[in-house]
C-alpha cells in the first residue's frame, strides 16, 4: 500500500514568516510530486509540481525534493493570512493517473 | 473559461437507491479521474480514465462505478449507496503533458 503522509497540524506561522510544510512517501517509484492548497469548503488547487532533486522557485513558494530520503516539502516565504488553508502533498509514479494524496496540512498564518 | 463541472453540488439519498454523479471538463484533457475526501483521510482515488473507453481502478473502487463514453464526461455511479459512502467527492482532470490535475468543486453525498 503506497502512503503518503504528512503533519496534520495545525501549523501556526505569524505574518511575514517562512512555513515550512514536510511530505514523505512509501513508494521508491514515484517519480512526480505536486502541493495542492486546499480553503475550507473549495476544491484543492494546484500550487507547485516538482520532478527532480533539488528545489523549484516559483514566487513565495518553494518545493524541495529529496528522492533519497522519500521526502518532499514545501516552504512559503513571507506567510500572508490568505495562504491558511490545508496543504495537500501528492505523489505519483510518473507512468499513468495513480495519484496518493497525504491526509494535509492544515496551515494558520496569524496577523 | 477552462473549468471542471460537477452535478449535483449536494446530494441526500437513501441505501440502495442509486445515483450517478456527472462530470465534465471543457479542456480536452486525456485524462480524468474521481476522488472522495473523508476527514482525517485526505484524497483517496477511486477511479481514473487515461481516454475514452479506458478505465482503471485506483485505491477505493469498491461500491463505485465509471464509464468515459466521451473525453469530455466521466460520470461516477453508485449502484447501491451505502451510509459509508457519505462523503465530499472531487472530479478531476489533466492532460498528458504533466501531471496537474485540475479539480471540480466536488459534490457532497449522504446516504441515510
Amino acid at each position: 500500500q503506497k502512503e503518503v503522509e504528512q503533519n496534520s497540524g495545525p501549523l501556526s506561522v505569524p505574518e511575514g514568516a517562512i512555513a515550512s510544510l514536510n511530505c514523505t512517501y512509501s513508494d521508491r517509484g514515484s517519480q512526480s510530486f505536486f502541493w495542492y492548497r486546499q480553503y475550507s469548503g473549495k476544491s484543492p488547487e494546484l500550487i507547485m509540481s516538482i520532478y527532480s532533486n533539488g528545489d523549484k522557485e516559483d514566487g513565495r513558494f518553494t518545493a524541495q525534493l529529496n528522492k533519497a530520503s522519500q521526502y518532499v516539502s514545501l516552504l512559503i516565504r513571507d506567510s500572508q493570512p490568505s495562504d491558511s488553508a490545508t496543504y495537500l502533498c501528492a505523489v505519483n509514479d510518473g507512468y499513468g493517473q495513480n495519484f496518493v494524496f497525504g491526509p494535509g496540512t492544515r496551515l494558520s498564518v496569524l496577523p | 473559461e477552462a473549468q471542471v463541472t460537477q452535478n449535483p453540488r449536494y446530494l441526500i439519498t437513501v441505501t440502495g437507491k442509486k445515483l450517478t454523479v456527472t462530470c465534465s471538463q471543457n479542456m480536452n484533457h486525456e485524462y480524468m479521474s474521481w476522488y472522495r475526501q473523508d476527514p482525517g483521510l485526505g484524497l483517496r482515488q477511486i477511479y481514473y480514465s487515461m481516454n475514452v473507453e479506458v478505465t482503471d481502478k485506483g485505491d477505493v473502487p469498491e461500491g463505485y462505478k465509471v464509464s468515459r463514453k466521451e473525453k469530455r464526461n466521466f460520470p461516477l455511479i453508485l449502484e447501491s449507496p451505502s451510509p459509508n459512502q457519505t462523503s465530499l467527492y472531487f472530479c478531476a482532470s489533466s492532460s498528458p503533458k504533466g501531471y496537474e490535475q485540475y479539480f471540480g468543486p466536488g459534490t457532497r453525498l449522504t446516504v441515510t
